[in-house]
Formats: structure tokens, sequence, C-alpha cells
């Protein structure tokens, strides 16, 4: 049971430049959710999603988009990337439900230069 | 709005020795709260929960944690803290019910350093 995967584990890329992270679970949460860590600020929410077709910001969404066109998968993606989204983003899943645990995938380590 | 503060930015316990990480959260109506831990390198994992009901929790690892609705706190203990329970520890607050209900918020993170 692989639970979330996230994809690239580690990226550099140049001011000015667009990607994606990508993020799929196999556990067929309805709830996902993209966080940012940074060093001392614990982690702060960017965008989620409650189903499929259905996306909303978080605390942090400036600078990033998403889409939610099937239950497994929700990429986020950086366009014009700046130094300030120098991070470590972290997808997560749960349940339908707020009482639900969210379950994390391993990071995407994000470096802009 | 909601919000989680953890007050000490680091923790250092001998190994054997009962171990505290103090959370205190702010929410507008009833609150669940968890506490997750992350190692080096590593996505958080899910330690335990209070949804409702007796107040102390119980969760992974032999850790446990208080609610105090009057205090707001949600203190995370463990009786006899391991070398191995060194890493980071967040707290989170959700509220139960309407539309903050999606969103989990987080504490900025406690390091708990054990020693051995």
């Amino acid at each position: 049971n692989a639970g979330v995967t996230q994809t690239p584990k580690f990226r550099i890329l140049k001011i000015g430049q667009s990607m994606t992270l990508q993020c799929t679970q196999d556990m067929n949460h309805n709830y996902m959710y993209w966080y940012r860590q940074d060093p001392g600020m614990g982690l702060k929410l960017i965008y989620y999603s409650v189903g499929a077709g259905i996306t909303d910001k978080g605390e942090v969404p400036n600078g990033y988009n998403v889409s939610r066109s099937t239950t497994e998968d929700f990429p986020l993606r950086l366009e014009l990337a700046a130094p300030s989204q120098t991070s470590v983003y972290f997808c997560a899943s749960s349940p339908t439900g707020s009482a639900g645990e969210l379950f994390f995938g391993e990071g995407s380590r994000l470096t802009v230069l | 709005a909601q919000s989680v503060a953890q007050p000490e930015d680091q923790v250092n316990v001998a190994e054997g020795n009962p171990l505290t990480v103090k959370c205190t959260y702010s929410v507008s109506g009833n609150p669940y709260l968890f506490w997750y831990v992350q190692y080096p390198n590593r996505g958080l994992q899910f330690l335990l929960k209070y949804i409702t009901g007796d107040n102390l929790v119980k969760g992974s690892y032999g850790f446990e944690a208080e609610f105090n609705k009057s205090q707001t706190s949600f203190h995370l203990k463990k009786p006899s803290a391991l070398v191995s329970d060194s890493a980071l520890y967040f707290c989170a607050v959700r509220l139960s019910s309407g539309a903050g209900s999606y969103q989990l918020t987080f504490g900025k993170g406690t390091k708990l350093s054990v020693i051995p």
C-alpha cells in the first residue's frame, strides 16, 4: 500500500521557471491538501480539495495553482518561480470528515535560485 | 480564525524520564486536536487525536495527551522517554464543524531531544 506519493523529491528551479509537483494517493480519500514547511514556521496550507472538481485556497495560495480532476491526483503548479517559494512541500490526504487524521507524503524539496 | 501555539522551540529530556511537549489552541467552536511527529527528511506521521469523550487520549508509541478545555491546552506526554523519540512534534487543530473544519492548522513545532 503506497499511501501518498509525491514526485519529484528534489528540484532546483531558476527564477521565472514553472513546474508541477505531482501528488497521488491510493486510499480513496476525498480530502487532499498541499502544505509548505519552512524552518521554524510550521506548516502553512496552500490549497485543499474536498473532492474531484472542487478546490479552495488555504492560507498562502499566491503563486500556486491546483487542479483535482480525479480522486487520486492533486498536482500543485508553480508559475513564475520566486526565491520565496524555496521550501519543502507536503501533500496529504484524509478520509471524509473533520475527525479524520491526515496522511502525508514524504515531501518535495524545492530550491529557487 | 484558529491558531496553535507551541511555546517551546526545543525540549531536552534524559532517557527514561517523563516528557511533556506543550500546546495551546484558539478556535471559535469545538476543536478537534491532533499531534503529529516528523523524523528528519520524512513526512509527518499521526500520533493521536482528541475528538470527544475522555480528556486523556492514548496514541502510538506510548504517547498520550490531555485535553483541558478551560486552559485550551492539549499537552503531549510520555512516562518514559526513549532516544528514538527524538524528533519534531507538531500540534494541530481544526473545527469540528463548519467551513473551518476543512482546514487543519499547525503549530510551529517543538524539537524533542532525548539524551542518553
